[in-house]
Order: structure tokens, then sequence, then C-alpha cells
């Protein structure tokens, strides 16, 4: 079965900077989907980036970046420039992309952006 | 219009009662999706809605009973629930059952309260 690892249950940015949040996963997949999804406090979870397994460029979405090493199984996300808005529960997922499977998330990673 | 609207936001009930959680979503998804969440913790998938026809119940006890009426709404029937199923209940929808993606919209949410 595939899992989903965030070793980090919480951080914390100073406002401006840039913080790294890791996540490796298991899976004997070879073409996958891997995502991060941002939960903040009392709102509603919206996807902030998409990696698909096969494509080697890394994916980016303005301040959010992705490293992914494949071969790790690593897939860490990095947001440049923190603002008070990037303040919640970030959830690292994975997802087969055999049949109607579900989502398998990680266990998250709370961030606190500091003023 | 992105949005997945869940009603309502907040609901609390005794263990004798009977209630419902409404979902509605207009993107034309054709899958549909309820996850409960405990605080700090990763979202639990309870049922997924595959072209209005349940294809995923991930052993949920029969006290919640799932309801797609058509295929931009969904319910969850709630009766005889215990205190430990108080927890936040997420909606969520995304555009076809296969292939999935995994691009998930949620969502704010329908926070239980069971006394």
């Amino acid at each position: 079965a595939q899992t989903v690892t965030q070793s980090q249950p919480e951080m914390s940015v100073q406002e401006a900077e840039t913080v790294t949040l890791s996540c490796t996963y298991d899976t004997s997949e070879s073409d996958y989907y891997l995502f991060w999804y941002k939960q903040p406090p009392s709102r509603q979870m919206i996807l902030v980036i998409r990696q698909e397994a096969y494509k080697q460029q890394n994916a980016t979405e303005n301040r959010f970046s992705v490293n992914f090493q494949k071969a790790a199984k690593s897939f860490s996300l990095k947001i440049s420039d923190s603002q008070l808005g990037d303040a919640a529960m970030y959830f690292c997922a994975y997802k087969t992309l055999s049949g109607n499977t579900p989502l398998v998330f990680g266990k998250g990673t709370r961030l606190s952006v500091i003023a | 219009d992105t949005e997945v609207t869940q009603t309502p936001k907040h609901l609390v009930m005794g263990m004798t009662n009977k209630k419902s959680l409404k979902c509605e979503q207009h993107m034309g998804h054709r899958a549909m999706y309820w996850y409960k969440q405990k605080a700090k913790k990763p979202p639990e998938l309870m049922f997924v809605y595959s072209y209005e026809k349940l294809s995923i119940n991930e052993s949920v006890p029969s006290r919640f009973s799932p309801e797609c009426p058509n295929s931009s709404l969904l319910n969850l029937h709630l009766h005889a629930l215990q205190p430990e199923d108080s927890a936040l209940y997420l909606c969520a929808s995304s555009q076809d059952p296969i292939p999935n993606t995994g691009e998930l919209f949620f969502g704010e949410g329908s926070r239980l309260t069971v006394l």
C-alpha cells in the first residue's frame, strides 16, 4: 500500500523568507500524481501544486515550487517570499493513475508565518 | 463557478437525532466525495460517488448514510451518532472518476458536534 510521510508536524517562517516542507512517499507504481494541498484555518482546502511522476521538470506555481526526486521518492514544497496568508496546514498527497482509487494524504505540516 | 457549497456550516445534535449534511457543486463534476476530518489530522475518506453511483464505501458505520440525488447534489444522512463522530465533514468533487487525476475541489466543511 502506498504511504505518504510528512516528518515536520510544525514549521515556522519569517515573512518574506523561504521555507521548504518535506514529503516522502512509498509506492511500487511508476506513474502517479503528487499534490500539495493547503488548508487555512476555518477555510476550505485548496490545491497548491500538482506533479505528474512521468514529468522530470519540477512544477511551479508563482511563489510555490516543488523539488521532485523520483528515485528518492521525495516531493518537497518550497514557498518563496512567504506571506501571512500562507499560514495554513499543508498536506502532501499521492494518487495512483489506476482506476478510481482515492488520494492518500500525509499527516500534514502546520506552517506559521511570523510578521 | 468553482465552488463546492456545504450546509450547514455548524451542526449540534443529540445522539438520538436525525440530521443531514448537504453538498452542492455546479462545475459539472461527475465524482463527489465525503471526508471526515478530526482536528490537526488529514481528511479520511468515507464515501465516493461516481456518476451518481456509490463506488467506494470505506467501511463507514451504517449510522452514516450517503445519498446522491443528482450529479450536483450529495447528502450525508446522520442517525444515532456517537460523540466520537464529532468532526469536520468535508465534501469534495472532481471532474471525472476515471481517469481520476486526484485534483479535488473541497467545500468549507460542516462542523458537527454530537452531544
